[in-house]
């Protein structure tokens, strides 16, 4: 099955620097990679979602890039603010299974006012 | 509605015993699915249900775990005997059908078995 790894585990920044989580993942028949931010005492929701015939994508202050080569995709947060602290999570879906979701151990982001 | 809802909001229960744990997708959304999340990991997937229908159920982890979804709206998530390595948070989600992959997730159920 699909198996997906992600880093930093914590990662502290200063209010209005940029903030940068990746992932990699070990199925190439991948192809959806979601990111999900959750808050505490709630569920995970959805922030932005990238497929796999795409490289990048941006929203706002936050975009996606993927690197289908290498099996690994990043999330950017610039000129980050206090309410982006939260618990981060990636995940990936497998071809074929395209509704379940592998979701990777999180990255608690800490932005330091 | 207009989220995901999902009842009780805490479960605690004595270990052997038997519970269900209820979920209310968003109006209009025939997927349906079940993760269990323990703390400090991410969500894993539990099951699917596409319409009444478990599409997918590969992630429950032994026969002890069942869930129905009868009308193909309400589910019920039921963990019969349970164990104290049961304990964690069980989250519900919902999406449309159409290719959208997007899940909306409610807040969970955290389950401790004492």
């Amino acid at each position: 099955g699909e198996n997906v790894e992600q880093h930093p585990s914590t990662l502290s920044v200063q209010e209005g620097d940029s903030a940068v989580i990746k992932c990699t993942y070990s199925d190439s028949a991948s192809n959806y990679f979601p990111w999900y931010k959750q808050e505490l005492g709630k569920g995970p929701q959805l922030i932005i979602d990238i497929r796999s015939n795409v490289g990048e994508k941006k929203d706002q202050r936050i975009a996606v890039t993927l690197n289908k080569t290498a099996k690994h995709f990043s999330l950017h947060i610039t000129e980050t603010q206090p309410e982006d602290s939260a618990v981060y999570f990636c995940a990936a879906s497998l071809s074929g299974s395209a509704r379940q979701l592998t979701f990777g151990s999180g990255t608690q982001l800490t932005v330091l006012p | 509605g207009a989220g995901v809802s999902q009842t009780p909001s805490n479960k605690v229960t004595e270990k052997g015993k038997y519970v269900e744990l209820r979920c209310d997708p968003i109006s209009g959304h025939t997927a349906l699915y079940w993760y269990r999340q323990s703390l400090g990991q991410g969500p894993e997937f539990l099951i699917y249900f596409q319409g009444t229908g478990a599409a997918d159920d590969s992630g429950l982890p032994n026969d002890r775990f069942f869930a129905v979804r009868p009308e193909g709206s309400v589910s019920t998530l039921k963990i019969q005997r349970t164990e104290r390595g049961d304990s964690a948070v069980y989250l519900c989600a919902s999406s449309q059908t159409g290719g959208s992959y997007g899940y909306t997730f409610g807040s969970g159920t955290r389950l401790t078995v004492v």
